[in-house]
């Protein structure tokens, strides 16, 4: 257990429709990850987020939004879904910011789009 | 920005036997490479990692070496057992860039008793 803990586990929509996933990061970790893996993607980096402030932003898309709350627990916001948006998205969490902290991954939540 | 390449895709490798697994980075800036091995619909799980100061590092039976000129970095594992089996991928990153990791594609790595 990575103490990264991401909800729900599991989902299943529709296109054209809009989910969140959720994420609380470690104790005490500031810095929120976002990523999303499909089987012809590998791993990509969606954002980050350092208390509550965006970090750095990668490939994510414009239908695709995140933020990070006070209580540092941070939310991914995936809206007009489209079948190729299914994949498994990973929350991940490192204390601080800078280059060489450990990242830790949660569980992951598999999305489903039919 | 970054592009990490990762070879190979899969490795066969009978029990006992070592395994290595290459990646080359593009970004000369970049400064910390760790390695996270992936068993099916599981997290990534950071096994060992380097930084651009050190050229080796070895943890047991694991160890990565680095190779900043060539911008390249590999991970050994030696004496493979059945649950090393998994998907191994590569990361980098670089100071300025928050703690953004870039990830290789994956290595599927199967270990036959």
């Amino acid at each position: 257990d990575s103490g990264v803990t991401q909800t729900p586990k599991h989902l299943i929509t529709a296109t054209g429709q809009r989910v969140t996933l959720r994420c609380s990061p470690r104790s005490g970790d500031l810095s929120v990850y976002w990523y999303q893996q499909s089987l012809d993607q590998g791993l990509q980096f969606l954002i980050q987020y350092y208390n509550g402030e965006e970090r750095a932003k990668g490939n994510i898309l414009e239908r695709f939004s995140a933020q990070q709350f006070p209580d540092l627990h941070s939310e991914l916001n995936l809206s007009s879904l489209e079948l190729g948006d299914s994949a498994l998205y990973f929350c991940a969490s490192s204390a601080e910011t800078g280059s060489g902290n450990t990242i830790y991954f949660g569980e992951g939540s598999w999305l489903t789009v039919v | 920005g970054e592009n990490v390449e990762q070879h190979p895709s899969t490795l066969s490798v009978q029990e006992g036997d070592s395994a290595v697994i290459k990646c080359t980075y593009s970004d000369s800036a970049s400064n910390y490479f760790p390695w996270y091995k992936q068993e099916l619909g599981k997290r990534p799980q950071l096994i060992i990692d380097i930084r651009s100061n050190v050229g080796e590092k070895k943890d047991q039976r694991i160890a990565v070496t680095l190779n900043k000129t060539a911008k390249h970095f590999s991970l050994h594992i030696t004496e493979t057992q059945p649950e090393d089996s998994a998907v191994y991928f590569c990361a980098a990153s670089r100071a300025g860039a928050g703690n953004m990791l870039t990830f290789g594609g994956g290595t599927r790595l199967m270990v036959k008793p």
